[in-house]
């Protein structure tokens, strides 16, 4: 896993708006990727995963978009909620599972 | 189905004194995982097990061990505890390490060192 200092990026959205949340990943052999969110005071909360053999994903509300070439990822949330206001953490995972990296996390806003 | 469940949910100890905080995975999973997430922090890996051994070790002093049971919970001791060791830990399980899986987290211990 990885640290970052207190000071996460934050990215804030009107209410109804769609939200990009952006990750970079550093490592090539990395072949399985997922997305967490995690509200106040509780764990990381599974939203969606993809394999390296796909592009993109589509889950209710939200889609994953995989660029390999550049080794980015995001995650799109249609229609933001309130409660969608949470710290957004991506995964990538290399050598069968063994190899599990979390991002510094971007922490989203929704505005009424 | 249960989701991963730690305990104690809340703890409050001093300096020097020693912790043991337990996680059950979810049922079916082998591997256990154990982070540590310090206030506004991201995710920190600590501990790793599966089948009953650890399989690899974050940046943590020695203090920091753990074990996992036959039945798969696993513990994790923290020994002469020090004010930054307050943390959120988070345990997290899943299915095997031979395949890509995702991790499903509980809800975490939250440690004050006075």
């Amino acid at each position: 896993g990885e640290s970052v200092g207190l000071h996460l990026p934050t990215l804030s959205v009107q209410e109804g708006d769609n939200s990009i949340i952006n990750c970079a990943y550093s490592n090539s052999a990395s072949d399985y990727f997922i997305w967490y969110k995690q509200e106040s005071g509780k764990g990381p909360q599974f939203i969606i995963d993809i394999r390296s053999n796909m592009d993109k994903r589509q889950g209710q509300r939200v889609t994953v978009l995989l660029n390999k070439t550049v080794k980015h990822l995001s995650l799109q949330i249609a229609a933001t909620q309130p409660g969608d206001s949470a710290v957004y953490f991506c995964a990538e995972i290399s050598f069968y599972g063994q190899n599990f990296v979390f991002g510094p996390g971007t922490r989203l806003s929704v505005l009424p | 189905e249960a989701g991963v469940t730690q305990s104690p949910t809340h703890l409050i100890k001093t300096r020097g004194q020693q912790v043991t905080l337990r996680c059950s995975p979810i049922s079916g999973h082998t591997s256990v995982y154990w982070y540590q997430q310090a206030l506004g922090l991201g995710l920190q890996f600590l501990l790793w097990y599966d089948e009953g051994e650890e399989r690899n070790r974050g940046n943590f002093p020695p203090r920091f061990s753990g074990r996992q049971f036959p039945n798969y919970s696993s513990e994790l001791n923290v020994n002469a505890l020090e004010l930054e060791d307050s943390a959120l830990y988070l345990c997290a399980s899943s299915l095997s390490r031979y395949s890509n899986q995702p991790q499903h987290f509980g809800d975490g211990t939250r440690l004050s060192i006075l």
